[in-house]
């Protein structure tokens, strides 16, 4: 029963450095969400996506770009990666099937930029 | 627009002794709200939620919430603190109006809960 799976799960990048992060989900879930999870800030949505081939911006999309090219998965790229998005990378989904379901999250990557 | 208070950073309770993390939230229009945990290197864990009915919410590991409209809060309380339960919680409120997976989830910053032997 694995849930939201994320990878990696750490990554140290030199600015300037392209890269994706992978999330899959097993539950058949409508709705995939990318967060980042800074010290005393929360969690602040970068992107989602709201059903298969649909994307669109969140909080604090500007860096970021997403696909999702099937259901299960959600990538989140990072074209020129700059120190500023060192950070705690989520990712979460939830079922469309009634307004209160909560959102699932995976693990998280721990992304360094040098 | 949305937002969610947690106005202790950290607190810290003996074990045996019964546990209450604050939360405030505002929104416009009735609120469902949640509470998350998080344990060192892994993802939220959802805990237990509020949308309408019953003031007193119960989740999962014996906690339960209270919601109060007229002080726009909704605190986490258990009973009898466990050590296990040591971990970083948040509390979430989204709005009511959007569910086409557009919802604008709002966490607060967290509250780390320590539990002493």
């Amino acid at each position: 029963n694995a849930g939201v799976t994320q990878t990696p799960k750490f990554r140290v990048l030199k600015t300037g450095q392209s890269m994706t992060l992978l999330c899959a989900q097993d539950m058949n879930h409508e709705y995939m969400y990318w967060y980042r999870q800074d010290p005393g800030m929360g969690l602040r949505l970068i992107h989602y996506s709201v059903g298969e081939g649909t994307t669109a911006k969140g909080e604090v999309p500007d860096g970021y770009n997403v696909s999702r090219l099937k259901k299960q998965n959600f990538l989140l790229g990072l074209e020129s990666a700059a120190p500023s998005q060192t950070s705690v990378y989520f990712c979460a989904s939830r079922s469309a099937g009634t307004a209160n379901q909560p959102q699932h999250f995976g693990d998280g990557t721990r992304l360094s930029i040098l | 627009a949305q937002s969610v208070a947690q106005p202790e950073d950290q607190v810290n309770v003996a074990e045996g002794n019964p546990l209450t993390v604050k939360c405030t939230y505002s929104v416009s229009g009735n609120p469902y709200l949640f509470w998350y945990v998080q344990y060192p290197n892994r993802g939220l864990q959802f805990l237990l939620k509020y949308i309408t009915g019953d003031n007193l919410v119960k989740g999962s590991y014996g906690f339960e919430a209270e919601f109060n409209k007229s002080q726009t809060s909704f605190h986490l309380k258990k009973p009898s603190a466990l050590v296990s339960d040591s971990a970083l919680y948040f509390c979430a409120v989204r709005d009511i109006v959007s569910n086409f997976g557009n919802e604008k989830l709002t966490f607060g910053t967290g509250t780390r809960l320590t539990i002493i032997p």
